[in-house]
């Protein structure tokens, strides 16, 4: 079965510093699809970034980027320079190539401290 | 880019009754589509896979008979919460994916929710 874990159920940090976001993953499949989702306050649901597992090069959007290790199963979210408006849950997710679901972690809940 | 329009964002009803919800794809045809509901400060728990013309798929757990779900067009699929009780209050969230997007067919957008309300 395809897990998604996020061990940090909360984090905070202080305006205009970095802060990273853990997220490991488990499945057996070796082509798939990762992403992070931003849930502000407003509960829409916004994709912040995606990576394609067969890209060794890790993504990157403008503040965004992520620290894909393809071998450990990690995928962690860089968001640098953060702003009062970065202020939201994070969900890591996955979905398997061909397949339709489409699976979450359990979500970090970011507080940016002005 | 891809929008996904889900509607009531909130409605209020009393026990017994039903509520629809309703997800459109805005600018794009999608033969599938998603149905989550989303506890407080918890992750997305998928409901359904909403399959244009066919009968949808439910997950273990989500009761057919009280979820029902049409997707009876490419552009929309409707939720329908049958005999709703104080239980059944949630925010439920509907995606789909735009196949010839830019996204590509793994990104899925999404619609802003509804906050169901059973009184």
């Amino acid at each position: 079965a395809q897990t998604v874990t996020q061990s940090q159920p909360e984090m905070s940090v202080q305006e205009a510093e970095t802060v990273t976001l853990s997220c490991t993953y488990d499945t057996s499949e070796s082509d798939y699809y990762l992403f992070w989702y931003k849930q502000p306050p407003s509960r829409q649901m916004i994709l912040v970034i995606r990576q394609e597992a067969y890209k060794q090069q890790n993504a990157t959007e403008n503040r965004f980027s992520v620290n894909f290790q393809k071998a450990a199963k990690s995928f962690s979210l860089k968001i640098s320079d953060s702003q009062l408006g970065d202020a939201a849950m994070y969900f890591c997710a996955f979905i398997i190539q061909g397949a339709q679901k489409l699976v979450f972690g359990q979500g970090t809940r970011l507080t940016i401290n002005p | 880019g891809a929008v996904v329009s889900q509607h009531p964002s909130w409605v209020i009803c009393k026990s017994g009754t039903s509520v629809k919800i309703e997800c459109r794809s805005l600018d794009f045809q999608a033969t599938t589509m998603f149905w989550y509901r989303q506890f407080p400060k918890q992750s997305l728990m998928l409901m359904a896979t909403s399959n244009e013309g066919s009968k949808a798929t439910y997950e273990q757990g989500v009761e057919k008979d009280k979820f029902l779900i049409n997707h009876a067009s490419l552009t929309l699929s409707t939720l329908t919460v049958t005999s709703a009780h104080p239980e059944d209050s949630s925010f439920y969230i509907c995606s789909a994916r735009d196949y010839k997007g830019a996204g590509g067919a793994n990104v899925l957008t999404f619609g802003a929710g509804s906050r169901l309300t059973v009184l």
